[in-house]
């Protein structure tokens, strides 16, 4: 079965400071896509980052970066430098099947200027 | 370029009535899904259509909610009749259908469905 775990569900960080969200998934399948979503208030799910399972290097685009380890099946986002436009909930998916989404609960980040 | 559009934003029904949300995909998306967040869960898998097809319908709870997409456009998923566990925002996704299975789905903004 297809499982992400996204354990802390609320995290506060005063503008400027760095804010890492976990993100550890579980699947049978040996090729898989990881991904982050970005939940503003206005509601839409914004598309952040695909990786598939053969490429383990981190990625950075601007203030985000990425950590994704297959040994620990873990998918690591780090915001920083936090702005308040940060603020928002983020949600890791693995993508199975016909490109089915299983997510993890989401993290809502807090960021106070 | 217009992204996924879902109508209502919100709707209030009592249990026992009957409701019908409606996703407007990208424009060229052939793909189409439909999620469900219901409070304090993760967003979970309901079906996905390819064009006008049912793709995968595994996800689906129960009898009780109908999914259509008629033309291969727009789509609709009604529920009837609604229970109060059927409360959530219901996400709806749209990617193109290319030869790559894993394009990035583009999310509407939900429609949070009240059932009280």
């Amino acid at each position: 079965a297809q499982k992400v775990t996204q354990a802390q569900t609320e995290i506060s960080v005063v503008e400027k400071e760095d804010v890492t969200l976990d993100c550890v998934y579980e699947t049978r399948d040996t090729t898989y896509y990881l991904f982050w979503y970005k939940q503003p208030p206005s509601g839409e799910l914004v598309f952040l980052i695909r990786r598939n399972s053969f490429d383990e290097q981190n990625e950075i685009s601007g203030r985000y970066s990425w950590n994704f380890q297959k040994s620990t099946s873990s998918f690591n986002f780090t915001i920083t430098a936090s702005q308040v436009v940060d603020s928002a909930v983020y949600f890791c998916a693995l993508a199975y099947g016909n490109n089915r989404l299983a997510f993890g609960k989401g993290n809502q980040v807090v960021v106070i200027p | 370029e217009a992204g996924v559009t879902q109508f209502p934003s919100h709707s209030v029904i009592e249990k026992g009535q009957t409701v019908t949300l409606r996703c407007d995909p990208i424009s060229g998306h052939d793909n189409l899904y439909w999620y469900r967040r219901v409070m304090g869960k993760e967003i979970k898998f309901l079906l996905h259509f390819v064009k006008e097809s049912k793709q995968d319908e595994s996800g689906m709870p129960n009898n009780r909610f109908l999914a259509e997409r008629t033309g291969g456009t727009y789509s609709t998923l009604k529920v009837q009749p609604a229970e109060l566990e059927d409360s959530g925002v219901y996400f709806c996704a749209s990617s193109q259908l290319t030869g790559f299975s894993y394009n990035e789905q583009f999310f509407g903004p939900g429609t949070r469905l009240t059932v009280l």
